[in-house]
């Protein structure tokens, strides 16, 4: 089945810098990947998504890029601010067997915004 | 519009015992999936459902079994429950099943087994 590696664990960054959140993926045949953003005690809430036929994705301050080659994507959140401090989640869907599968998420990263 | 609400928000049961966990979808989505989240990891596939069949699986034991109505709300039931059946359980709505359709999560339940 699929696997989703998540780098790193925990991001430290200043107010005002960048941040990036790296994935990598072990199944080709995944062709969409979510990112959610978790604050404690809520569910996750969908930021910003990529399907396969697109390479990057920008909303505003997000953006996501996808190197399907060699079977990665990132998160880039630019100009950080307070509000943003939570755990992101990537995660990937592809097919198997009969259909389209659940997500498979990574394992996070607690990302802090230092003022 | 409101989002997908899960219930109850919190449950403690012990041992053996059986539970039952309720999700309503956002309106006009026909498709739910059940995620089981522990503390500290990403959320993990248990089932999904569209149009009341259920159209894909995790690697979950047969203790976990779920269900959807013809309103396309959903309920997950787990039997003879374990201490590391404890966790918040997450159900997400989309509006069909498809591989590239976003998903949307509710509040979850936090269940929580003594």
């Amino acid at each position: 089945g699929e696997n989703v590696e998540q780098h790193p664990s925990t991001l430290s960054v200043q107010e005002g810098d960048s941040a990036v959140i790296k994935c990598t993926y072990s199944d080709s045949a995944s062709n969409y990947f979510p990112w959610y953003k978790q604050e404690l005690g809520k569910g996750p809430q969908l930021i910003i998504d990529i399907r396969s036929n697109v390479g990057e994705k920008k909303d505003q301050r997000i953006a996501v890029t996808l190197n399907k080659t060699a079977k990665h994507f990132s998160l880039h959140i630019t100009e950080t601010q307070p509000e943003d401090s939570a755990v992101y989640f990537c995660a990937s869907r592809g097919y198997s067997g009969g259909g389209a599968d659940g997500l498979t998420f990574g394992k996070g990263t607690h990302l802090i915004i230092q003022p | 519009d409101a989002g997908v609400t899960q219930s109850p928000t919190h449950l403690i049961k012990t041992r053996g015992q059986h539970v039952t966990l309720r999700c309503s979808p956002i309106s006009g989505h026909k498709s739910v999936s059940w995620y089981q989240q522990v503390l500290g990891q990403g959320p993990q596939f248990i089932f999904q459902y569209y149009e009341k069949e259920e159209r894909g699986r995790g690697n979950f034991p047969d203790r976990f079994s779920a269900r959807q109505f013809p309103n396309y709300s959903s309920e997950l039931n787990v039997n003879a429950l374990l201490l590391g059946d404890s966790a918040l359980y997450l159900c997400a709505s989309s509006l069909i099943w498809g591989s590239d359709y976003e998903q949307f999560f509710g509040p979850g339940t936090r269940l929580t087994v003594l």
